[in-house]
């Protein structure tokens, strides 16, 4: 098993670009989530998902968009890039309910600078 | 407004020493999980509590979820090099959406040969 992948590794945007952060995993988990981490601040969740078709906002939503089509794929799409998306962006999977009754595993993260 | 606060921020200390640290909350949590994190990847689950007062051990790693469920600490005994991270304290409010993961700033841990 790949377990959770991302693609690309790093990225460079300039204000106002659009771009799809990808994820996959291959572990068949019902739940995955995206990630923003930045300098001092720890993660903080963006969206998830609790199953194919099935989607919700995290804390910090606005200016990203999900959607689930298939259990394996979660992907992340920026529709007008900003100097303040400038992270580092995790993908999670579990394989039930969620991160309160499973252990999430993350993949190894995009790392996207906004200019 | 961080729900949950973790100190001290920064620990350089020598091999060998013991050190503990702490993730404090004024909101009950469902459950508390402590994650450790190297540079350039992704977080790793080491431990995930949920009664109040739990106890659990992780080789020389002690972690403890409080009483009242609003706080947790870990505990390292004879730090070793290798134990050099990132750790993350992370936990869903009680009420909250199970979905809804909620982590702390992190301790960043240098252990020095």
């Amino acid at each position: 098993n790949a377990g959770v992948t991302q693609t690309p590794k790093f990225q460079v945007l300039k204000t106002g670009q659009s771009m799809t952060l990808q994820c996959a995993q291959d572990m068949n988990h019902e739940y995955m989530s995206w990630y923003r981490q930045d300098p001092g601040m720890g993660l903080r969740l963006i969206h998830y998902s609790v199953g194919a078709g099935i989607t919700d906002q995290g804390e910090v939503p606005n200016g990203y968009n999900v959607s689930r089509s298939t259990t394996e794929d979660f992907p992340l799409r920026l529709l007008s890039a900003a100097p303040s998306q400038t992270s580092v962006y995790f993908c999670a999977s579990s394989p039930t309910g969620g991160p309160y009754t499973d252990t999430q595993y993350f993949g190894p993260g995009t790392r996207l600078t906004v200019l | 407004t961080q729900l949950l606060e973790q100190s001290p921020q920064f620990l350089s200390i020598q091999e060998g020493e013991n050190l503990t640290v702490y993730c404090n909350s004024s909101s009950v949590f469902s459950s508390l999980q402590w994650y450790r994190q190297e540079p350039g990847e992704g977080p790793v689950l080491l431990v995930t509590v949920v009664t109040g007062g739990e106890v659990k051990k992780l080789k020389r790693l002690t972690f403890q979820f409080g009483d009242a469920r609003k706080d947790s600490s870990l505990h390292i005994t004879a730090a070793q090099p290798g134990d050099t991270g990132l750790y993350l304290c992370a936990g869903v409010p009680l009420g909250g959406s199970q979905g809804n993961l909620i982590f702390g700033k992190g301790t960043k841990l240098s252990v020095k040969p």
